[in-house]
């Protein structure tokens, strides 16, 4: 069964500076999705950022960048020029590609709280 | 309009009450979910239905019984509420052709069991 680690329960960052969130996965396919979901204290999930396995390039989003290595099974998320309304919960998450797609398998989330 | 949206969006109610919870998406997706987040903030799926028809079941009590009555719509009904039932449950679509892979979530109705 696939897993999804988030090493970092909570994080902090100066407002304008950079951060960078960790997140390890666990699978034995070779074709997947990753993501970046954002959950501010509103509870609504959104979508941040979304990474295809077979895509060697990283994805950008804006101020939002990933850091994607397959062999180490790593995606981190780097939050450039950081700002107040970036403070939320952060998941990672995985889905197999194909097969039972929209099974999100989440990390346990990072609290990231931005200072000003 | 709300793309995917669900009510309640809080409900507290007595253990062994039931309760549902309506979702509805205008989206034209043919795949709706329904995601449980506990109050450690840890998010797992429950359902989910695909043009009105069961394709994820994970271990989830036989209390819990999600009803399509068509593509636009997943609701979940939940029989004899216990105290462990209190959580966020969120209902998310996508289409299932797509090749993006990406859910879009409703904001979530918090659940809570006296």
């Amino acid at each position: 069964a696939q897993t999804v680690t988030q090493s970092q329960p909570e994080m902090s960052v100066q407002e304008a500076e950079t951060v960078t969130l960790s997140c390890t996965y666990d699978t034995s396919e070779s074709d997947y999705y990753l993501f970046w979901y954002k959950q501010p204290p509103s509870r609504q999930m959104i979508l941040v950022i979304r990474q295809e396995a077979y895509k060697q390039q990283n994805a950008t989003e804006n101020r939002f960048s990933v850091n994607f290595q397959k062999a180490a099974k790593s995606f981190s998320l780097k939050i450039s020029d950081s700002q107040l309304g970036d403070a939320a919960m952060y998941f990672c998450a995985y889905m197999n590609y194909g097969g039972s797609q929209g099974n999100l398998i989440f990390g346990k989330g990072t609290k990231l709280s931005v200072k000003p | 309009d709300t793309a995917v949206s669900q009510t309640p969006k809080y409900l507290v109610t007595q253990m062994g009450n039931d309760k549902s919870i309506k979702c509805e998406q205008n989206l034209g997706h043919d795949t709706m979910y329904w995601y449980k987040q506990d109050s450690k903030k840890f998010l797992k799926i429950m359902f989910s239905y695909n043009n009105k028809e069961l394709i994820i079941n994970e271990t989830v009590p036989n209390r819990f019984s999600p009803k399509s009555p068509d593509k636009a719509h997943l609701n979940l009904h939940i029989n004899s509420l216990e105290l462990g039932d209190s959580a966020v449950y969120f209902c998310a679509s996508s289409q299932h052709s797509s090749n993006t892979g990406e859910l879009f979530f409703g904001e979530g109705s918090r659940l809570t069991v006296l």
